[in-house]
């Protein structure tokens, strides 16, 4: 069973800090890798993809890889309390199909 | 923008009704998914379609049909509706690609009673 593991949370940073969530994966061969935002009652909206190892950026969000410790996380800059939500990691596992943590919940308080 | 519709947002059904959930993607996308979202248990993957008339078990597949007549329209069946299939029930779509995995566009999900 492909498994893709987050801290449940919630992880709570004030406003204005760095936050930096954390998800690790069981399978190898995963080649791409997401991460997603879900507000309470709302669908996963897509904030990024990584496919390389390394870091990739995009705004305040920065996400990086590390396929050897098959290991990948997210940071939010500058974080801001509309930032406050469920974060879901996504790995693909498969044909065409990806396996979803359970999220961490983030709290960023004014 | 990727645009996913699902056709309603709440829906309240009796024990042993069926049930019919409908998604519909206007992006072209070959794949197309249904999960179910529960707390603590996270997002479950029930069947997978990526062609018409194709569609691939998941996770959790019991108690479930799925139709894909369309390209653009994939359709979610519970034969007959039971109390542990309450649930937010999420449709996504997304490319196919023979040697990539592409992100998944969901659509704004159907919150399911089962009384």
């Amino acid at each position: 069973q492909k498994e893709v593991e987050q801290n449940s949370g919630p992880l709570s940073v004030p406003e204005g800090a760095i936050a930096s969530l954390n998800c690790t994966y069981s399978d190898r061969g995963s080649q791409s890798f997401f991460w997603y935002r879900q507000y309470s009652g709302k669908s996963p909206e897509l904030i990024m993809f990584i496919y390389s190892n390394g870091d990739k950026e995009d705004g305040r969000f920065t996400a990086q890889l590390n396929k050897a410790s098959q290991y990948v996380s997210l940071l939010i800059r500058d974080s801001q309390p509309s930032d406050s939500a469920t974060y879901l990691c996504a790995v693909s596992a498969g044909f065409q199909k990806l396996v979803f943590g359970t999220g961490t919940r983030l709290l960023v308080s004014p | 923008d990727v645009k996913v519709t699902q056709s309603s947002r709440y829906l309240v059904k009796r024990t042993g009704e069926k049930v019919f959930l409908e998604c519909v993607q206007d992006m072209d996308h070959e794949n197309m998914f249904w999960y179910r979202q529960d707390p603590g248990l996270g997002l479950r993957l029930i069947y997978f379609s990526y062609d018409v008339k194709m569609k691939e078990k998941g996770d959790i597949p019991e108690g479930y049909s799925v139709s894909r007549e369309k390209k653009e329209r994939f359709s979610l069946i519970l034969e007959s509706a039971s109390t542990n299939q309450t649930s937010m029930y999420l449709c996504a779509s997304s490319l196919w690609d023979r040697g990539k995995t592409y992100e998944q566009y969901f659509g704004p999900g159907t919150r399911l009673t089962v009384t």
